[in-house]
C-alpha cells in the first residue's frame, strides 16, 4: 500500500541556516505529494504541492521537487526564521482515491 | 471566499461522557469532509470521512461516530468517551479526491478526564 516516511526530529537549526526536511514514498501510479504546516495550538495548513514527476511546489521560501526516481520530496528552504518553527508533514493522495497518507511529521525549532 | 469553522476549541470532559463536536464549511458545494485526530506528538490519524450527505466511511474500532446531515454539515460523536479520546481532532475539507489538498479547520483541544 501507500506510504509516507519522513525523517525524524526534532529538527533545530539557528535563524538563516539552510533547511532540508527528507520524505520519501512508496505509491503505486501517479500520486499528488504535499507539504503541511502546523503552527503551535492550530490547524494545518497547506504549504505546497506538486502533482507529477519533476514539478517544483514553492510557498513562502519553501521549495519541494517531486522525485520519481527516487521516490522522494524533500522540502528546503534557504534561510529559516524564527516564525518557521512548528510541525511539517509531508502527506501523498492518489488521483481518484479519497484519502490522503500523511508521514509523522517533523517538528522545527529555529533559534534566534 | 472558502471558509472552515469548527468548534468548540477546547473542551474538557469526565470519562463517560458523551460527545459532540461540529464542523461547518462555507462557499462550497458538495465537499469531501474529514475528521482526523492527532494524539499529543504524534502524526494524523484519520477516523471519518464523508463524500456525500448521510454517507460515513469508518476507519477506527467504534467508540466514535460520525454524521452529516447537511451538505456542510460534519459531527462527530461519541456516546460514552474514554481517556484513550483525549487528542487534537481537526476537521478537513476539499473538493474533489485525493489529489487534491485539504482546508483544515482550527482543530478543538479534546482532553477526557
Amino acid at each position: 500500500g501507500n506510504s509516507v516516511t519522513q525523517m525524524e526530529g526534532p529538527v533545530t537549526l539557528s535563524e538563516e541556516a539552510f533547511l532540508t526536511i527528507n520524505c520519501t514514498y512508496t505509491a503505486t501510479g501517479y500520486p499528488s505529494l504535499f507539504w503541511y504546516v502546523q503552527y503551535p495550538g492550530e490547524g494545518l495548513q497547506l504549504l505546497l504541492k506538486a502533482t507529477k514527476a519533476d514539478d517544483k511546489g514553492s510557498n513562502k521560501g519553501f521549495e519541494a521537487t517531486y522525485r520519481k526516481e527516487t521516490t522522494s520530496f524533500h522540502l528546503e528552504k534557504g534561510s529559516v526564521q524564527v516564525s518557521d518553527s512548528a510541525v511539517y508533514f509531508c502527506a501523498l493522495g492518489s488521483t481518484g482515491g479519497f484519502k490522503t497518507i500523511f508521514g509523522a511529521g517533523t517538528r522545527l525549532f529555529v533559534k534566534a | 471566499s472558502q471558509t472552515i469553522h469548527q468548534w468548540p476549541a477546547t473542551l474538557v470532559q469526565p470519562v463517560g461522557s458523551p460527545l459532540s463536536l461540529e464542523c461547518t464549511v462555507e462557499g462550497t458545494s458538495n465537499p469531501n469532509l474529514y475528521w482526523y485526530r492527532q494524539a499529543a506528538g504524534r502524526g494524523l490519524q484519520l477516523l471519518f470521512y464523508s463524500v456525500g450527505i448521510g454517507q460515513i466511511s469508518s476507519e477506527v474500532p467504534q467508540n466514535l461516530s460520525a454524521s452529516r446531515p447537511q451538505d456542510r454539515q460534519f459531527i462527530l460523536s461519541s456516546k460514552k468517551l474514554l481517556l484513550s479520546d483525549s487528542g487534537f481532532y481537526l476537521c478537513a475539507w476539499r473538493v474533489g479526491t485525493a489529489g487534491y489538498g485539504y482546508t483544515f479547520g482550527s482543530g478543538t483541544r479534546l482532553t477526557v478526564v
